[in-house]
């Protein structure tokens, strides 16, 4: 079964880090470009990150550059996000996508989502 | 920025019904438009891609058209398990690539 199931949420005070892990099954995650997408509680989604199958291209939204990194190993199916400088409004339900090539850039599978809160 | 305005924001249907939600782009995306529908508590789910591909396993009552700057969502005849938000995304370069506000489809 294709699956994404992310890890590493929690409560975290402003000023603060945390690394999100997206564990990948069931497809040749070395092949494929893969994104970071978040929720704010009740909100629409947004855009955070992407990432290149070799780790050769990766965007952010305007947001987050300079704070947020994301990386991957494909040894490991896996991806990540390190996320620095946290603030309130980092809030979020923190999905990862699966990006194929050929689906105009179309998220395909997603994960379950990981909460992050940011609060003192 | 691609800004994507969608509407309506939110919208009242009957099982049976036909529905169709806009996304215009504040410029040509060409058809890298792309929509999702979420319900509560769930990851979105991939519909359409590229403005009118039905994505594999997905209902062919749902259909997506356009080009450049304006596309729609069609829900031929609503089911109950439609009723959830609708998102429309674009991945045109450059980025960043960017999402509608959404659309509430409810229970009339």
């Amino acid at each position: 079964e294709v699956q994404l199931v992310e890890s590493g949420g929690g409560l975290v005070k402003p000023g603060g880090s945390l690394r999100l892990s997206c564990a990948a099954s069931g497809f040749t995650f070395s092949s494929y470009r893969m994104s970071w997408v978040r929720q704010a509680p009740g909100m629409g989604l947004e855009w955070v990150s992407l990432i290149g199958s070799s780790s050769k291209s990766i965007d952010y939204a305007d947001s987050m550059k300079g704070r947020f990194t994301i990386s991957r190993d494909n040894a490991k199916k896996s991806l990540y996000l390190q996320m620095n400088s946290l603030r309130v409004e980092d809030t979020a339900v923190y999905y990862c996508a699966r990006a194929p090539i050929g689906y105009a850039g179309a998220f395909d599978i997603w994960g379950q989502g990981t909460l992050v809160t940011v609060s003192s | 920025d691609i800004q994507m305005t969608q509407s309506p924001s939110s919208l009242s249907a009957s099982v049976g019904d036909r529905v169709t939600v806009t996304c215009r782009a504040s410029q040509s995306i060409s058809n890298y438009l792309n929509w999702y529908q979420q319900k509560p508590g769930k990851a979105p789910k991939l519909l359409i891609y590229a403005a009118s591909g039905l994505q594999s396993g997905v209902p062919s009552r749902f259909s997506g058209a356009g080009s450049g700057t304006e596309f729609t969502l069609t829900i031929s005849s609503l089911q109950p398990e439609d009723f959830a938000t609708y998102y429309c995304q674009q991945t045109s370069s450059p980025f960043p690539i960017t999402f509608g506000l959404g659309t509430r489809l409810e229970i009339k």
